[in-house]
C-alpha cells in the first residue's frame, strides 16, 4: 500500500502570497512527481525528480519550483500566487510499477 | 499528435454489462501501460498494470495490450454502479524512460 501524504488538502490563499505544498513518501521511492489538474480535466505534469538533488520541468509550464533534498520529501513552492494558480496538485511517486498518487492540495488563490 | 489518446466519452452501460475502454499510443518504444481509476474530486488510484502482449486478468478486470498496433484496452465485467468513475490510460517506459504519459481519462456511467 502507497503511503504518499500531502499538505495541505485545502488552502485558500490571498494574491500575491508565497506558499509550500508538501509531499511526503514512506516507500523509499527515488522517482517522484507533481501533477495539476483542473477539475474534469486531464493531468499535466509540471515537475518530476529521479532522486536527491535531480529536479525537471514537465510538459506544463509552471511559475512553481521544487526541491528533493531528502528522498521521501518534495515541496512545491509558489513564489507568488495568482488566481490562475488556483488547481489541484497531485503529488506521486513510483518504485517501478506505476504511479502511486497522493491525495491532492485543492489551492484557491483569490 | 498526444501520446496518449483516449475516447472522452461518456460510456454509458447497464449494470452487470461489459464496458470496453480504449486507449492508443504514439511512443513506439513504449514498455509499461497502466490503467487508473478516478472518482470525482479524487487521486488517480492504480487498477490495473501490463507489460507484454496479450491479456491479464484481475477480478472483474482484464488488460489487453497489442504492441504491434500501439494499442491497450481494459474490460470490465460485471459492471456495477460503483464502477462509474473515470478511467485514465497511462504509458511509460518509451523515450523519456522516467516519464508517465496520460490520456485524457473515459468517464465510464454505469446505470443500475
Amino acid at each position: 500500500e502507497a503511503d504518499i501524504y500531502q499538505t495541505p488538502r485545502y488552502l485558500v490563499i490571498g494574491t500575491g502570497k508565497k506558499i509550500t505544498l508538501e509531499c511526503s513518501q514512506t516507500m523509499g521511492h527515488d522517482k517522484m512527481y507533481w501533477y495539476q489538474q483542473d477539475p474534469g480535466m486531464e493531468l499535466h505534469l509540471i515537475h518530476y525528480s529521479y532522486g536527491v538533488n535531480s529536479t525537471e520541468k514537465g510538459d506544463l509550464s509552471s511559475e512553481s519550483t521544487v526541491s528533493r533534498i531528502r528522498t521521501e520529501h518534495f515541496p512545491l513552492t509558489l513564489e507568488s500566487a495568482r488566481p490562475s494558480h488556483t488547481s489541484q496538485y497531485l503529488c506521486a511517486s513510483s518504485g517501478g510499477q506505476g504511479l502511486s498518487f497522493g491525495p491532492g492540495t485543492r489551492l484557491t488563490v483569490t | 499528435q498526444k501520446e496518449v489518446e483516449q475516447n472522452s466519452g461518456p460510456l454509458s452501460v447497464p449494470e452487470g454489462a461489459i464496458a470496453s475502454l480504449n486507449c492508443t499510443y504514439s511512443d513506439r518504444g513504449s514498455q509499461s501501460f497502466f490503467w487508473y481509476r478516478q472518482y470525482s474530486g479524487k487521486s488517480p488510484e492504480l487498477i490495473m498494470s501490463i507489460y507484454s502482449n496479450g491479456d491479464k486478468e484481475d477480478g472483474r478486470f482484464t488488460a489487453q495490450l497489442n504492441k504491434a498496433s500501439q494499442y491497450v484496452s481494459l474490460l470490465i465485467r460485471d459492471s456495477q454502479p460503483s464502477d462509474s468513475a473515470t478511467y485514465l490510460c497511462a504509458v511509460s517506459g518509451g523515450y523519456n524512460f522516467n516519464k508517465f504519459y496520460f490520456g485524457s481519462g473515459t468517464k465510464l456511467n454505469v446505470k443500475p
